[in-house]
């Protein structure tokens, strides 16, 4: 299995809603990333977690808050989330987080979160 | 110094010509250059992958040329069909000690007509 995935697909939210988004590999991998992707931008880093444990937060507002409950599951729970946070957010994993080699990421297909 | 410029935003080929994509980067601690391929409404995917220490790579009608010296690398797609349209991202990486980054470049539209 070489797929990473993610629910839901679509998200509608309110600003004084709170939601999850998920994300799950079975390819044994390591190393889970959360990423914020608007119209015709690069994906923006969010998060990595390795090994479980949060590694790298790139700045992001309290607003996202992540986590990683075992190898397989990475959430990403929003609260009083802005319209400007609107976007594609994207799940990605790879073998190990740091290192050489057997680093390549695979995305999974993104939750497309609109607010309200 | 962790940009890495993408070139060109958008570019359209006619079916069974060559799509040029180029990129280059600054940060010599990069070890490591993917691009991804990218569907509207959908996650990238990962199409081909480099490192530093060898100069082209090829798989099937894609191929990574790269240029250490002067930090650029191009994406080369060969006989180009209709079904490669899609927005196709640089990207190199680097190393913090515990995690890897990627850094993305910008992006290119290539839009394959008959």
């Amino acid at each position: 299995d070489t797929e990473v995935t993610q629910t839901p697909k679509h998200l509608v939210m309110g600003m004084t809603n709170k939601k999850s988004l998920k994300c799950e590999q079975h390819m044994g991998h390591r190393a889970m990333y959360w990423y914020k992707q608007k119209a015709k931008k690069p994906p923006e880093l969010m998060f990595v977690y390795s090994y479980e444990k949060l590694s790298i937060n790139e700045s992001v507002p309290s607003r996202f808050s992540p986590e990683c409950p075992n190898s397989s599951l990475l959430n990403l729970h929003l609260h009083a989330l802005q319209p400007e946070d609107s976007a594609l957010y994207l799940c990605a994993s790879s073998r190990s987080a740091g290192g050489q080699g057997g680093n390549e990421q695979f995305f999974g297909p993104g939750t497309r979160l609109t607010v309200l | 110094q962790q940009q890495v410029k993408q070139s060109p935003q958008s570019l359209i080929v006619q079916k069974g010509g060559i799509s040029i994509i180029n990129c280059a980067y600054e940060n010599t601690a990069f070890d490591y250059f993917p691009w991804y391929q990218q569907f509207p409404g959908k996650g990238p995917a990962l199409l081909i992958a480099i490192r530093p220490d060898v100069s082209e790579k090829k798989e099937g009608r894609f191929t990574i040329s790269f240029n250490k010296s002067a930090k650029q690398f191009s994406l080369h797609i060969m006989d180009s069909q209709p079904g490669d349209s899609a927005t196709y991202f640089c990207a190199a990486r680097g190393n913090t000690g515990t995690a890897s980054k990627l850094t993305f470049g910008t992006g290119t539209r290539l839009q394959v007509t008959l």
